[in-house]
């Protein structure tokens, strides 16, 4: 069975930093490429990154692009997101999510979330 | 980025109805589109994807049509836990965008 826990979601203020990771199991971690997505309370989703499967590919929604890192460690199973210079607009349940393969673009299992408040 | 744009927003319905949801991409984006299902509290739940298959274990009263910039979401019969919010999802290119959201009442 697919599972992906997220963790690392705290209030932190603005300008802060945090890092977010995500555990996976039950499937092949590194043949996938993986996510994350967001959810500001009460909106809509968001992409926010993806990684390739080896790590070597890596993209970013223009509103994180400069703030956000995103990586993986395939022998740990685990990918995280570096947050910094954090925004109030970064407010938002974050999501794992893996692809359907590597790189089609699409999320068929996604993790329960791990919530970010941005707040001073 | 591609913006996607969902209608109707809300709409009220009783269960055994039939319920279309509608997605339009500001361009083409072929058949690279998903939808999904979220519960308050729950994730979203991959339903469709390539516009028309039916991921594996979704009903089949769930089915999706469309290419290009026109999609629709159809469920033929609904039941009582299809009540949620459902969202399309543009995977044609960097950066995915998804629409707003539809959100299905009970009557």
């Amino acid at each position: 069975e697919v599972q992906l826990v997220e963790s690392g979601g705290v209030v932190v203020q603005p300008g802060g930093s945090l890092r977010l990771s995500c555990a996976a199991s039950g499937f092949t971690f590194d043949d996938y490429t993986m996510h994350w997505v967001r959810q500001a309370p009460g909106k809509g989703l968001e992409w926010v990154s993806l990684i390739s499967w080896d790590g070597g590919s890596t993209y970013y929604a223009d509103s994180v692009k400069g703030r956000f890192t995103i990586s993986r460690d395939n022998s740990k199973n685990s990918l995280y997101l570096q947050m910094n210079s954090l925004r109030t607009e970064d407010t938002a349940l974050y999501y794992c999510a893996k692809d359907r393969g590597r790189g089609y673009g699409y999320f068929d299992y996604w993790g329960q979330g791990t919530l970010v408040t941005v707040s001073s | 980025a591609i913006r996607m744009t969902q209608s109707p927003s809300s709409l009220s319905a009783s269960t055994g109805d039939r319920v279309t949801i509608t997605c339009r991409a500001s361009q083409g984006i072929s058949s690279y589109l998903a939808w999904y299902q979220q519960k308050p509290g729950k994730a979203p739940k991959l339903l469709i994807y390539a516009a028309s298959t039916l991921q594996s274990g979704v009903p089949s009263r769930f089915s999706g049509s469309g290419s290009g910039t026109d999609f629709t979401l159809t469920i033929s019969c609904l039941q009582s836990e299809d009540f949620a919010t459902y969202y399309c999802q543009q995977y044609y290119s960097y950066s995915w965008t998804f629409g707003q959201g539809t959100k299905v009442e009970i009557k």
